[in-house]
């Protein structure tokens, strides 16, 4: 079973850029890592998805090295609304959807 | 386009008990998967269905068993309730190309919050 480890948590301010990190091992080699926010009481939401290098969308860049052992999101110039828990999903090597154990995110005024 | 919709939001029951979640899947999505989410902690991956068949499982016993139905709607079933079974359940739908695809985002709904007492 693939095992992911992410910080518990960031504090930012308003503005700056937020790089989080997941590490895994035994990831699928053929799979997606994937990005997710939540706030309380409502179900994950999509952030974004890579392969391998970089993909950025409108709202986040991933960056996922060769060995994709890692990944990390990138938020540009984070706002309050920023604020909620981040989880990266990977497919394990036998085929299990993990989630990481998500970092919980504070933006300050 | 309609989203990811779960009933009820909310459900207390007791120990030893049955219970039958519900969750309508996104318009033109095909596969749908569940996930068990205690307080404070990240998703855990139940199990999935694709065209009605499940194809992925995670670390859950047997209890733990689901339907997925021609329109794409979904249960989740769980038998014999214990009180570690108590946590917000949540549903995703998703497009995917085949069995054993895994890449598509997520669609997530609100969740249903289990209490077992």
């Amino acid at each position: 079973l693939a095992k992911t480890t992410q910080p518990i948590s960031m504090d930012s301010y308003e503005g700056q850029e937020v790089n989080i990190t997941c590490s895994h091992n035994n990831i699928a080699t053929n799979d997606y890592i994937t990005w997710y926010q939540q706030f309380p009481s409502q179900g994950p939401r999509f952030i974004i998805q890579g392969y391998k290098t970089k993909v950025t969308n409108e709202v986040a860049s991933l960056f996922i090295p060769a060995d994709r052992k890692s990944s990390t999101l990138s938020l540009p110039r984070v706002s309050l609304s920023d604020t909620a828990v981040y989880y990266c999903l990977l497919l394990d090597s036998s085929y299990k959807l993990i989630f990481g154990s998500g970092t919980r995110l504070l933006v300050r005024p | 386009e309609t989203g990811v919709t779960q009933s009820p939001t909310h459900l207390i029951k007791t120990r030893g008990q049955q219970v039958t979640l519900r969750c309508s899947s996104q318009s033109g999505h095909n596969t749908v998967s569940w996930y068990q989410q205690a307080l404070g902690q990240g998703p855990q991956f139940i199990f999935q269905y694709y065209r009605e068949e499940e194809n992925g499982r995670g670390n859950f016993p047997p209890r733990f068993s689901g339907l997925q139905f021609p329109n794409y709607s979904s249960e989740l079933n769980v038998n014999a309730l214990e009180l570690d079974d108590s946590a917000l359940y949540l549903c995703a739908s998703s497009l995917v190309a085949g069995v054993g695809a895994y890449n598509s985002p997520l669609h997530f709904g609100n969740g249903t919050r289990l209490t077992v007492t």
